[in-house]
C-alpha cells in the first residue's frame, strides 16, 4: 500500500541555517504530494503541493521538487528563522477516492537564535 | 473567518465513559474526515464523509462512530473509550475531495487532545 517516510527528528538548526527535511514515498500511479506545517498547538495547515513529477511547490521561502525517479520529495530552505520551529508532516494523496491523505511520522523543526 | 472548530481543546475521561468530540466549519464544505495523531506513526485517516449522510470508514475505525446529519457538523462518538484511543484527533474538511480536484485543500481544526484512563 501506499507509504511516506521522513527523516527522524528533531532537527535543531540555528537561525539563517539551511533545511533539509527528506521524504521519500511508495505508492502505486501518480500521487499528488503534499507538506503541512503545525506550529505549537495548532492544527496542520498546507504549506506546499506538488501534483506530477518535476513541479515544484513553494511557499513562504519553502521549496519541494516532485522526483518520480528518486520517490522523493524533500523540504527545502535557505534560511531558516526561530519563526519556523514547527511540526513538519509529507503526505500523499494517492489514486483512490475517498480523499485520504498518507501522512509520514512527522519531524519536529526547532530554530535556535 | 473560515474555520473548522472542534470541541473541546482538552478531555480527559476514564474508560467505558461515552463522549462525543464536535467538529464544525463554516465553509459550506462537502467533505469531512477525522484523523488522530500518535508519536511516530504520523496522523491516520478515521472516518470521512462525502456529503451529508454518506460516511464511510477510513484506516483505523474501530472503537468510534460518526454522524453527518447536517453539511456543517461532523461528530466524533466514542461509545466506550478505552486507553489505547488517548490520542490528540484532528477534523478537517475541504470543498470537494482530493480526488476530485488536485487543487482542492484540507482545513484542520486545532486538535483535540483525548486521554482516557
Amino acid at each position: 500500500g501506499n507509504s511516506v517516510t521522513q527523516m527522524e527528528g528533531p532537527v535543531t538548526l540555528s537561525e539563517e541555517a539551511f533545511l533539509t527535511i527528506n521524504c521519500t514515498y511508495t505508492a502505486t500511479g501518480y500521487p499528488s504530494l503534499f507538506w503541512y506545517v503545525q506550529y505549537p498547538g495548532e492544527g496542520l495547515q498546507l504549506l506546499l503541493k506538488a501534483t506530477k513529477a518535476d513541479d515544484k511547490g513553494s511557499n513562504k521561502g519553502f521549496e519541494a521538487t516532485y522526483r518520480k525517479e528518486t520517490t522523493s520529495f524533500h523540504l527545502e530552505k535557505g534560511s531558516v528563522q526561530v519563526s519556523d520551529s514547527a511540526v513538519y508532516f509529507c503526505a500523499l494523496h494517492g489514486s483512490g477516492n475517498t480523499g485520504k491523505l498518507i501522512f509520514g511520522q512527522g519531524t519536529t523543526l526547532q530554530v535556535k537564535p | 473567518e473560515a474555520q473548522v472548530t472542534q470541541n473541546p481543546r482538552y478531555l480527559i475521561t476514564v474508560t467505558g465513559k461515552k463522549l462525543t468530540v464536535t467538529c464544525s466549519q463554516n465553509m459550506n464544505h462537502e467533505y469531512m474526515s477525522w484523523y488522530r495523531q500518535d508519536p511516530g506513526l504520523g496522523l491516520r485517516q478515521i472516518y470521512y464523509s462525502m456529503n451529508v449522510e454518506v460516511t464511510d470508514k477510513g484506516d483505523v475505525p474501530e472503537g468510534y462512530k460518526v454522524s453527518r446529519k447536517e453539511k456543517r457538523n461532523f461528530p466524533l462518538i466514542l461509545e466506550s473509550p478505552s486507553p489505547n484511543q488517548t490520542s490528540l484527533y484532528f477534523c478537517a474538511s475541504s470543498l470537494r475531495t482530493l480526488a476530485h480536484a488536485t487543487n482542492e485543500k484540507l482545513f484542520f481544526g486545532s486538535g483535540t487532545q483525548l486521554s482516557v484512563l
